[in-house]
C-alpha cells in the first residue's frame, strides 16, 4: 500500500520563475493538504483540497495556488518565486472531516525547493 | 494567539539514555495534540495522538503525556537508539479548524554512540 508520494524530490529555480509540485495521496485518502517547512522550522499550513476545491487556506499570498484532480492527486503552483520561497514543501493526505480516522495525517517525503 | 512552543531546541544524548522533550501550547479551543518524528529530509511520521481526556499514550519506547489544565505535553524516549536521531514536532489541533494544525518548531535530538 503506497503512502503519499511527491515529485520532484529536489529542484532548483531562479527568482521570478514558476514551479509546480505534485502529490499523490495515500490509497483511500481523499483530502490533500500542503505545508511549507523552512529550514529549522515547523511546517506552515498553505491550503487543503477536498472534492477538487480549496477548502481552507493559511496565511500565504495568491502566488501560491493549487489544484486537485478527480483521482485525488494534487498540484501546488508557486508563481513569481522569491528567495524566501526556498523550503521543503510537504503534502499530507487524510480522510474528509467526519469520517472515522479523519484525524490521521500521512505526510509525503517532501519536495525540496531552492530558489537562487 | 495560537502558539506551540517546544523545548529544548536541540538535545544530545548518549545511546541507551532516556530523555524528555517538552511542549507548551496556547491553542484554544483544544481538540487534540500530536507528536511527530521527522527524519532529516523526510516527512513527519505520527507517533501519538491524544485528545483532551487522555493523560498518557505510549508507542513502543515513546510515551507522551498531556496536562490539558496547564496546556503542557511531554514526550519521553526510553533507552534511546541511534535511529531516534531526528526532529520531534509537537502539533496541536483546535476545534473548528480541521487540519489548520499549529506546529511547533521541533526539538532536534541527536543520539551519539
Amino acid at each position: 500500500d503506497a503512502g503519499v508520494t511527491q515529485s520532484p524530490t529536489h529542484l532548483i529555480k531562479t527568482r521570478g520563475q514558476q514551479v509546480t509540485l505534485r502529490c499523490s495521496p495515500k490509497s483511500g485518502h481523499d483530502t490533500v493538504s500542503w505545508y511549507q517547512q523552512a529550514l529549522g522550522q515547523g511546517p506552515q499550513f498553505i491550503f487543503q483540497y477536498y472534492e477538487e476545491e480549496e477548502r481552507q487556506r493559511g496565511n500565504f499570498p495568491d502566488r501560491f495556488s493549487g489544484h486537485q484532480f478527480p483521482n485525488y492527486s494534487s498540484e501546488l503552483n508557486v508563481n513569481a518565486l522569491l528567495l524566501g520561497d526556498s523550503a521543503l514543501y510537504l503534502c499530507a493526505s487524510s480522510l474528509v472531516p467526519g469520517k472515522s480516522g479523519a484525524n490521521v495525517l500521512t505526510f509525503g517525503a517532501g519536495s525540496r525547493l531552492t530558489v537562487l | 494567539k495560537n502558539q506551540v512552543e517546544q523545548s529544548p531546541q536541540s538535545l544530545i544524548i548518549l545511546e541507551g539514555k532516556n530523555c524528555t522533550l517538552q511542549c507548551n501550547y496556547t491553542v484554544s479551543p483544544f481538540s487534540n495534540l500530536r507528536w511527530y518524528k521527522q527524519d532529516t529530509g523526510r516527512g513527519p511520521v505520527s507517533l501519538t495522538i491524544m485528545t483532551f481526556s487522555e493523560n498518557t499514550k505510549s508507542n513502543g519506547r515513546y510515551t507522551a503525556t498531556l496536562d490539558a489544565d496547564t496546556k503542557q505535553s511531554s514526550l519521553h524516549i526510553t533507552a534511546s537508539q541511534l535511529s531516534d536521531s531526528a526532529s520531534y514536532i509537537c502539533v496541536v489541533s483546535y476545534l473548528g479548524g480541521y487540519n489548520k494544525l499549529i506546529f511547533g518548531a521541533g526539538t532536534r535530538l541527536a543520539v551519539h554512540p
